[in-house]
Formats: structure tokens, C-alpha cells, sequence
């Protein structure tokens, strides 16, 4: 079975400091692709940025970042120089080749960036 | 501009009423879902269809319905046998053979309110 777990509800950062979201993930499957999203308050799902499991190297979209540890199964975020405008919702999802075009979600983490 | 609308942005029913969520896509994905997501949670499968005329029940399917009749359109009822029907409804596509791995982009949602 999939299976996503953020374990964070709620994060604290200074603006333009960094931070780091947590996400572990459960699958069996060798190929699976992990994703980050941000939802505003206004309720939009926003994509982030992409991780494959085949992937050697971390992937990177400006600001964010995903530090993939895929012995450990984790796929944390971290999001540098933090703005107030990053103040919301995150997930992490999972979507593994053997399971179609499923996507599994993490209950999110709120994170609040402080002026 | 492609992207996913969905309709109307606040819709409130009365108890006992069948209401009709409306979801189109112009990306010319293949794969469309609905997510419910309650307040402070994460989101929850409802269904989802990998091709026209095709779907497949999610996590929490009991009192909703959906159709596939076009590429672009995936409509979702909720119907009166459904206990809690107030959330926040989120329609989303993703493109893609189901041999490959690709990001989902989601609609603005629909918010729900049974009075």
C-alpha cells in the first residue's frame, strides 16, 4: 500500500530564513514520482516541484528545493529565503506507476512566515 | 490559456437535493480526479477516471457519482444519500500514459455547503 506522512501540522519561520517541511513516504514500487503542492487560503492547489525515484539528483525550482533521501524514504521540502507570501498549506504527494494515475496525499503542514 | 475551471465557485443545496459539480479541462489530459478535503485536513480520493467512459471508485466514493463522456469534462454529483456533503470539493488532471509520471494540475475547487 502508498502511503504519504507529514508530520509537521504546523511550522514557524522567520522571513528570509529557511525551512524544512517533512515527508516520508511507504511504497514497494521502484518507480514512483513525489510531489510537493502549496495551497493558499484561497483553496487553489498550487504544484511545486518534482522528484522521480530514478532521479540522481535533487531537484530544484528557484526558491524550492527537495532533499531526497530515498534509503530513508523521505522527500522533504525546503524552501530558502522565506517570504510572507509562502504562508499556507503544503503537501507532499506520491504517485507510484504501479498503482495507474493515483495520487497519494500527506495531511499537509501549515506554514506561517513571520515578519 | 489551458488550465481547469470548475463551477460555481460557492454553492449552497438543501438537504435531501442532488447538486452537480462541473469540471473542464482544455490540457488535453487524459486523467481527471475529485478530492473532497474538510476543514484542516487533506484531501480524499472521491474518483477518478484514467480515459473516456472509464472511472474508478476512490477512497471515500459512497453517495457521489461521476460520468466521463468527454475528454474535457468530468462532471460529479453529489447525491442525497451522502451524510456530509459540506466540504471543499477540488477537481484536478494530470497527463500522460499511465506508464509515465506526470504532476497533477488542479481547478479552483468548489465549496460546498448543505444548509
Amino acid at each position: 500500500a502508498q502511503k504519504i506522512t507529514q508530520t509537521q501540522p504546523g511550522m514557524f519561520v522567520q522571513e528570509k530564513e529557511a525551512v524544512t517541511l517533512d515527508c516520508t513516504y511507504d511504497t514497494s514500487d521502484p518507480s514512483y514520482g513525489l510531489f510537493w503542492y502549496k495551497q493558499p487560503s484561497s483553496g487553489e492547489m498550487i504544484f511545486l516541484i518534482y522528484q522521480g525515484s530514478y532521479d540522481q539528483q535533487n531537484a530544484t525550482e528557484g526558491r524550492y528545493s527537495l532533499n531526497f533521501q530515498k534509503a530513508r524514504k523521505s522527500a522533504n521540502l525546503v524552501i530558502s529565503a522565506s517570504q510572507l507570501g509562502d504562508s499556507a498549506m503544503y503537501f507532499c504527494a506520491m504517485r507510484a506507476i504501479n498503482t495507474g494515475n493515483q495520487f497519494y496525499f500527506g495531511t499537509g503542514t501549515s506554514l506561517t512566515v513571520i515578519p | 490559456d489551458g488550465g481547469i475551471t470548475q463551477s460555481p465557485k460557492y454553492l449552497f443545496r438543501k438537504e435531501g437535493q442532488n447538486v452537480t459539480l462541473s469540471c473542464e479541462q482544455n490540457l488535453n489530459h487524459d486523467a481527471m480526479y475529485w478530492y473532497r478535503q474538510d476543514p484542516g485536513q487533506g484531501l480524499r480520493l472521491i474518483y477518478y477516471s484514467q480515459i473516456v467512459n472509464d472511472f474508478q471508485k476512490g477512497d471515500i466514493a459512497e453517495g457521489y457519482s461521476v460520468s466521463r463522456e468527454k475528454k474535457e469534462s468530468f462532471p460529479l454529483t453529489v447525491t442525497s444519500a451522502q451524510k456530509n456533503p459540506t466540504a471543499f470539493y477540488l477537481c484536478a488532471s494530470s497527463g500522460g500514459a499511465a506508464t509515465s509520471i506526470y504532476e497533477q494540475y488542479f481547478g479552483p475547487g468548489t465549496r460546498l455547503t448543505v444548509l
